[in-house]
């Protein structure tokens, strides 16, 4: 199964722009880059997913290398709320599956 | 809107019964629901996959028998652990997404289930 790579942990003042780095570098052409994060006790909110283009919504926005093999998620102006865990999954899917495989993800602390 | 619900949020039950988890779309028909856990301090494991009136697709190493998936209708699916141990004890959190194609999971707030 595609496989990501990201820091365990990062931090950041509130206000701040956070960069998240993600690679993967097995990624497959028809591979899509998602972003997903996780307060503890709850379930993991959908954040930002592309494929080849850089995108933008009202939560995030995702840097998406020319080569593919990397990609940034990019919080424009951290918050209190921001503190979670945030995970970069490429989701893999074919005539016969869909399905995310999470990795272990980085724990963003956002500081006052 | 895309708002999944899981219920219970919580149970505790005694080791040797069986457990039913519920997850709910609320505002939209799901074609996919997903089950997955999560251990203390790790990520989430996907368990299985379930398409609306189709036999679940199970991981590699999650046991069928063990933690049997219904998926009955666009709205409904349910996870049931039978004969529960404390090793199933987990975080058991699904999701769901339509049938379209480029649309993304959306997950439940998770069920904590503890076996003693």
């Amino acid at each position: 199964d595609a496989k990501t790579t990201q820091p365990n942990s990062m931090e950041s003042n509130e206000e701040e722009p956070v960069h998240l780095p993600c690679n993967h570098s097995t990624i497959s052409g028809t591979d899509y880059i998602h972003w997903y994060r996780q307060l503890p006790s709850q379930g993991p909110e959908y954040v930002i997913h592309g494929l080849t283009s850089n995108v933008n919504n009202r939560m995030a926005s995702l840097a998406i290398a020319e080569d593919r093999k990397s990609s940034t998620l990019i919080l424009h102006r951290a918050t209190l709320r921001d503190a979670a865990v945030y995970y970069c999954i490429l989701r893999v899917s074919s005539y016969n599956t869909d399905k995310l495989i999470f990795g272990t993800g980085t724990r963003l602390q956002v500081f006052p | 809107g895309a708002v999944v619900s899981q219920h219970p949020s919580w149970v505790i039950c005694k080791s040797g019964t069986s457990v039913k988890i519920e997850c709910r779309s609320l505002d939209f028909q799901a074609t996919t629901m997903f089950w997955y856990r999560q251990f203390p301090k790790q990520s989430l494991m996907l368990m299985a996959t379930s398409n609306e009136g189709s036999k679940a697709t199970y991981e590699q190493g999650v046991e069928k028998d063990k933690f049997l998936i219904n998926h009955a209708s666009l709205t409904l699916s349910t996870l049931t652990v039978t004969s529960a141990h404390p090793e199933d004890s987990s975080f058991y959190i699904c999701s769901a997404k339509t049938g379209e194609w480029n649309q993304p999971q959306h997950f439940g707030d998770g069920t904590r289930l503890s076996i003693l």
